[in-house]
């Protein structure tokens, strides 16, 4: 159990598009999930946190208006980055909670590599 | 401020035992995971403590020290696949995921 799935697994895209990653709990609900980026090499930094039917919260320094975070069900997350640009490349990871406030072990999808031309 | 250190780097031989420890000081605590990262992919769980003592999970363990901010992971008879990144990570108050920066285990024949 607990298995969680992201899709796509790698995108390339122009420069001043849009990219949208969904983040899907495939065998269970999902309270809370999370995204996170990490450049090679480097920890996992995250991003932000979002809870089913409310308003993603964001860590210092990550634009909500360039990274739209929408958890609609207990299920599905998305991320997308709007107007990507080539430092917007990196591995992007979602993770999923049962519990509400990520009080419980979290489950990692596969992630999503973004290349930005 | 909330801190996670852990080795950047250990080698080891396939066969062999390694231990890789991670001290941590954070704000509150509500447990402390362990996850596998191979390179290019996503962490896997492997383990989480919240109470003293060692867990054992098969060829992998884990043991934490609440007083000494103190956990360590052990991992027994080394396979090639070992071969990963192991991340540390404690639960803050806020239950809020501190990880560290990872260890690179790297295993030789």
């Amino acid at each position: 159990g607990a298995v969680v799935s992201q899709h796509p697994s790698w995108v390339i895209c122009k420069s001043g598009t849009s990219v949208k990653i969904e983040c899907r709990s495939l065998d269970f609900q999902a309270t809370t999930m999370f995204w996170y980026r990490q450049f090679p090499k480097q920890s996992l930094m995250l991003m932000a946190t979002s809870n089913e039917g409310s308003k993603a919260t964001y860590e210092q320094g990550v634009e909500k208006d360039k990274f739209l975070i929408n958890h609609a069900s207990l299920t599905l997350s998305t991320l997308t980055v709007t107007s990507a640009h080539p430092e917007d490349s990196s591995f992007y990871i979602c993770s999923a909670s049962r519990l509400a406030g990520g009080s419980d072990t979290q489950y990692f999808g596969p992630g999503t590599r973004l290349t930005v031309l | 401020g909330q801190n996670i250190d852990q080795p950047t780097e250990m080698t080891a031989t396939e066969g062999a035992i390694v231990q890789i420890n991670c001290t941590y000081q954070t704000s509150g605590f509500n447990g402390l995971f362990w996850y596998q990262q191979h390179a290019g992919e996503a962490p896997t769980f492997l383990s989480y403590n919240v109470l003293d003592g060692l867990e054992e999970k098969g060829r992998f363990s884990s043991f934490l020290s609440r007083s000494k901010g103190y956990s360590y992971l052990l991992l027994k008879e080394l396979q090639m696949k070992d071969s990963a990144s192991y991340l540390c990570a404690v639960m803050d108050s806020n239950y809020q995921l501190i990880w560290g920066a990872g260890t690179k285990l790297i295993i030789k024949p």
